[in-house]
């Protein structure tokens, strides 16, 4: 299964807002509300940030907002913080003859 | 609290086989649907299986037929048997908790627990 596109890098400065894409398919993004963002510090594990396309987890800032339109979802962070330098995947289910989940290659977020 | 403590990775030689454990506290596993992803050295992301509440299991077409997902309801631990192990296996493997009966994304995740294979 192919990995959702995101881009590599993004950057921004404290307090501004920054969004990232991950763009799939009719088949994955497209067709189902089932797209999640991860936030993975270095050496630790992920952490749910978003799940079904915009529901944010209890704890989670309001500051994290999420979108799709078709093929293409989107993570936007507004207020950015030191803390929220870090890399960010975004994950899909996929339709097919059996379970398929998919992740995207990921997104360098710096804080300037 | 809701806590998953892998262990069980290592080095381990081409075409081994390697068992790893996911030992779950503050919820049961038969009641979650439970998978394992695994992140290859500086890389992204890649789901590897999904067992459901149900017992239905799914694997990626990466390791389908090499890795075997299962859990034991009275140790209240998920497994990942890994079986013919390639170079391409190397990663950290993550098990985590779907929180949604579709089982499409993950609120607990363990530290992770390496796997190797190298001669």
């Amino acid at each position: 299964q192919s990995a959702l596109t995101q881009p590599a890098s993004v950057s921004g400065s404290p307090g501004q807002s920054i969004t990232i894409s991950c763009t799939g398919t009719s088949s994955d993004v497209g067709g189902y509300n089932y797209v999640s963002w991860y936030q993975q510090h270095p050496g630790k594990a992920p952490k749910l940030m978003i799940y079904d396309v915009s529901k944010r987890p209890s704890g989670v800032s309001n500051r994290f907002s999420g979108s799709k339109s078709g093929n293409t979802a989107s993570l936007t962070i507004s207020g950015l913080q030191a803390e929220d330098e870090a890399d960010y995947y975004c994950s899909s289910y996929r339709s097919s003859s059996t379970f398929a989940l998919l992740f995207g290659g990921g997104t360098r977020l710096t804080v300037l | 609290e809701v806590q998953l403590v892998e262990s069980g990775g290592g080095l381990i030689q081409p075409g081994g086989s390697l068992r790893l454990s996911c030992a779950a506290s503050g919820f049961t596993v038969s009641t979650n649907s439970m998978s394992w992803v695994r992140q290859a050295p500086g890389k992204g992301l890649e789901w590897v299986s999904v067992i459901y509440s149900g017992g239905r299991t799914y694997h990626a077409d990466s390791v389908k037929g090499r890795f075997t997902i299962s859990r034991d309801n009275s140790k209240n631990t998920l497994y990942l048997e890994m079986n013919s192990l390639r170079a391409e296996d190397t990663a950290v493997y993550y098990c985590a908790r779907a929180e949604s009966s579709s089982a499409t994304y993950f609120d607990y995740w363990g530290q992770g627990t390496l796997v190797t294979v190298s001669s």
